[in-house]
């Protein structure tokens, strides 16, 4: 089985740009998760859906952060306009049924630089 | 506040010697501990969960994990290192998806 699908694996690009990133969970996963890791901060959950729907968006940063589930085998994670402090590896991971009780399973990440 | 802390960023063993790596938390409620796995350029992979039940729990690789609720740690443990062994390793509070800050172990041969 497929795991967890993020692309691109890396991006770079300018200040003011926008970025799109991308993930196809493990099909029949319920739950979808978006983090972001960093030295300084470590890894932080941003956003996350049950059933296609945003349950907790508390830990997106800011209005320049914006995420999407359209449906059950895809999701954005967009970043209108990007700075250089978004530079980051932007992690997807579902899982299925309770977000306590199971694990989740991750991508292998995109690596982002905003130059 | 719920919470969970790695109290060490870097653990050095000797290869076949036993490891731990120290976990702690704060929780109301009962708590949902989990331990990942992270290589160089990949994503986290899951290693073992406490949930209910035998405070002792098996994982993948031969690690395990002493659940401990009077100290509210969850310290992964492994009797003989292997030098393959070496990443980073996270535990997780998954009530609320919370993730300690990392610990780097290198096992040396």
């Amino acid at each position: 089985d497929a795991g967890v699908i993020q692309s691109p694996r890396h991006e770079v690009t300018e200040m003011g740009q926008e970025v799109t990133l991308r993930c196809k969970p493990i099909s029949g996963h319920d739950y979808l998760f978006w983090y972001r890791q960093t030295m300084m901060r470590g890894l932080e959950l941003l956003i996350y859906f049950n059933n296609n729907v945003p349950i907790d968006d508390s830990g997106m940063p800011e209005d320049r952060f914006s995420a999407k589930m359209p449906n059950a085998s895809f999701s954005t994670l967009k970043i209108q306009p990007s700075e250089p402090r978004d530079s980051a590896v932007y992690f997807c991971a579902s899982s299925f049924g309770s977000t306590g009780s199971q694990p989740q399973h991750f991508g292998d990440g995109t690596r982002l630089s905003i130059l | 506040a719920q919470s969970v802390a790695q109290p060490e960023d870097q653990v050095n063993v000797a290869e076949g010697n036993p490891l731990t790596v120290k976990c702690t938390y704060s929780v109301s409620g009962n708590p949902y501990l989990f331990w990942y796995v992270q290589y160089p350029n990949r994503g986290l992979q899951f290693l073992l969960k406490y949930i209910t039940g035998d405070n002792l729990v098996k994982g993948s690789y031969g690690f395990e994990a002493e659940f401990n609720k009077s100290q509210t740690s969850f310290h992964l443990k492994k009797p003989s290192a292997l030098v393959s062994d070496s990443a980073l390793y996270f535990c997780a509070l998954n009530n609320d998806m919370r993730f300690g800050a990392g610990t780097r172990l290198t096992v040396k041969p």
